[in-house]
C-alpha cells in the first residue's frame, strides 16, 4: 500500500513569508496529525485531525499557524508570517483508527527560514 | 508532560545490549516505541498498554511499570541496523483523543 505522501520535501523563506505544506494520508485512515521536529528533539504534536473535524490542536501556535482538512482526507498546514524559530521538519501522520494504534509517518518536509 | 528519556545516547559494538528508559510524572495510558534513522521518518516499533504484557519485535522488547509510570526498551544482541535514534510517545490516561507527546529521544550507535 502507498505511504503517507508530502510534499514539497523541502522549502527555504525569508522571515515573514508565507508557506504551505500538503499531506496525503494512507487510504482509509481517519487520523491524520501534523508534527514539529525541531533538530535534536522530537516530534511535538501540532494538531490532529479525525476526518475532517479537529480533535486536539492545544499546541498549534494559532496566531501564525493553520491547518485544515476539508475532505476528511488530505490536509494542509500553512505558517504565515514565518519566524526563525519555525525553522523544523514537519511530519505528517496518519492512522486507522485515533487511540493506541501504530502511527505511519510521511517522509517529512524541512523548511529553513532565513 | 513530555516523558523523560534516558540515556540521551549510546554506543554499542555489535551483540551487546542496552536498555532505553522512558519516565513520566503522569499516569500513563500506553506507552509508544519509534526509531527514526538519520534523515528519514520514525517508524512504528511497539505499543504497550496498561495492563499489558511485555511486547517484542525481533530482538528489540519492551516492558511496562505501571507502578513507577516507566517503560524499557531493551535491545538484545544489538545489530548494525538498530542504530537510530528511539522516541518513546507516552498517552495519559486522562487523554480519550490518545495524543501522543514524544520524549527528546535517546540516540543509539552500533559499531562493527
Amino acid at each position: 500500500e502507498a505511504g503517507v505522501a508530502q510534499s514539497p520535501r523541502y522549502k527555504i523563506i525569508e522571515k515573514r513569508q508565507s508557506v504551505a505544506f500538503w499531506c496525503n494520508p494512507i487510504s482509509g485512515h481517519a487520523t491524520l496529525y501534523w508534527y514539529q521536529q525541531i533538530l535534536g528533539q522530537g516530534p511535538k504534536l501540532l494538531i490532529q485531525f479525525q476526518n475532517n473535524g479537529v480533535v486536539d490542536d492545544s499546541q498549534l501556535p494559532k496566531d501564525r499557524f493553520s491547518a485544515e482538512r476539508l475532505k476528511g482526507v488530505d490536509s494542509t498546514l500553512k505558517i504565515q508570517p514565518a519566524k526563525l524559530e519555525d525553522s523544523a521538519v514537519y511530519l505528517c501522520a496518519s492512522s486507522f483508527v485515533l487511540r493506541n494504534n501504530e502511527q505511519f509517518f510521511g517522509p517529512g518536509t524541512r523548511l529553513t527560514v532565513l | 508532560q513530555q516523558p523523560v528519556q534516558s540515556p540521551q545516547a549510546v554506543i554499542l559494538r555489535e551483540g551487546e545490549d542496552a536498555v532505553i528508559n522512558c519516565s513520566s510524572s503522569k499516569a500513563l495510558y500506553s506507552v509508544h516505541w519509534y526509531r527514526q534513522k538519520h534523515g528519514e521518518a520514525p517508524v512504528f516499533l511497539m505499543i504497550l498498554l496498561k495492563g499489558g504484557e511485555q511486547k517484542g519485535h525481533e530482538k528489540i522488547s519492551a516492558s511496562f511499570n505501571e507502578k513507577k509510570q516507566q517503560s524499557s526498551l531493551y535491545l538484545t544482541a544489538s545489530q548494525l541496523s538498530y542504530s537510530g535514534t528511539y522516541f518513546c510517545g507516552t498517552v495519559l490516561t486522562t487523554d480519550s483523543w490518545g495524543k501522543l507527546q514524544f520524549g527528546a529521544g535517546t540516540q543509539v550507535v552500533v559499531t562493527p
